[in-house]
């Protein structure tokens, strides 16, 4: 079946460390990719996305995401994390099919200790 | 600018009963989505209006429906609750032709019982 997988679902880290998270999804053809964040008590924000072009992309508070098409994987980085980096994080997936259909991974706790 | 508000933030319904849930999308935005979201899974896609006609469905069973109005805000109606549907509803719009970003808003928590 067609899905998006987030291999972690919980991460601990250290301020400071580096992060990686990893998404994989199984769509054939192009598709559109987008990393949301949901901070504690806040809703669904955008932290970056890729449509096209260059496959590495920047997005808010210092994070950026590759997009391999020969892996399907869609994988989110930041160098550095700090405390306030502690928030669920969600990939997903537009297979493109002329519809504006997202499909969400599991989500990824991540709990960055100070 | 107002982002994308949903009303109401709780909701508790007893099992069988019907509930209508409420969207208002961002200024400018011409399309809503909703999504259900249970305890520790992602969005799951329900529909999507756009033109006030529902445009692509998921994989959710009739009792949901919903409608879209000509100043573009949507509601979701879920009809003989279960208590499967207790989750997280949540209303994300964007505009049509576009980039495809959706804007959450911060959904309404329903409880049935």
């Amino acid at each position: 079946a067609q899905s998006v997988s987030q291999h972690n679902h919980h991460v601990i880290l250290s301020e400071a460390a580096s992060l990686e998270l990893g998404c994989n999804y199984s769509y054939g053809g192009t598709v559109n990719l987008f990393w949301y964040v949901q901070y504690p008590g806040q809703h669904l924000q955008l932290l970056l996305k890729y449509f096209s072009g260059d496959p590495l992309v920047k997005g808010i508070k210092g994070f950026e995401a590759e997009f391999i098409k020969s892996k399907f994987s869609f994988n989110l980085r930041k160098p550095s994390v700090q405390w306030s980096d502690t928030a669920e994080y969600f990939c997903a997936v537009n297979p493109n099919t002329g519809f504006q259909k997202l499909v969400f991974g599991t989500g990824t706790r991540l709990l960055v200790s100070p | 600018d107002a982002g994308v508000t949903q009303s109401p933030t709780h909701l508790i319904k007893t099992r069988g009963q019907q509930v209508t849930l409420r969207c208002s999308p961002k200024s400018g935005h011409d399309t809503v989505s909703w999504y259900q979201q249970a305890l520790g899974q992602g969005p799951q896609f329900i529909f999507q209006y756009y033109e006030e006609e529902e445009r692509q469905r998921g994989n959710f069973p009739d009792r949901f429906s919903g409608h879209q109005f000509p100043n573009y805000s949507s509601e979701l109606n879920v009809n003989a609750l279960l208590l499967g549907d207790s989750a997280l509803y949540l209303c994300a719009s964007s505009v049509r032709t576009g980039t495809y970003e959706q804007y959450f808003g911060p959904g309404t928590r329903l409880t049935v019982t």
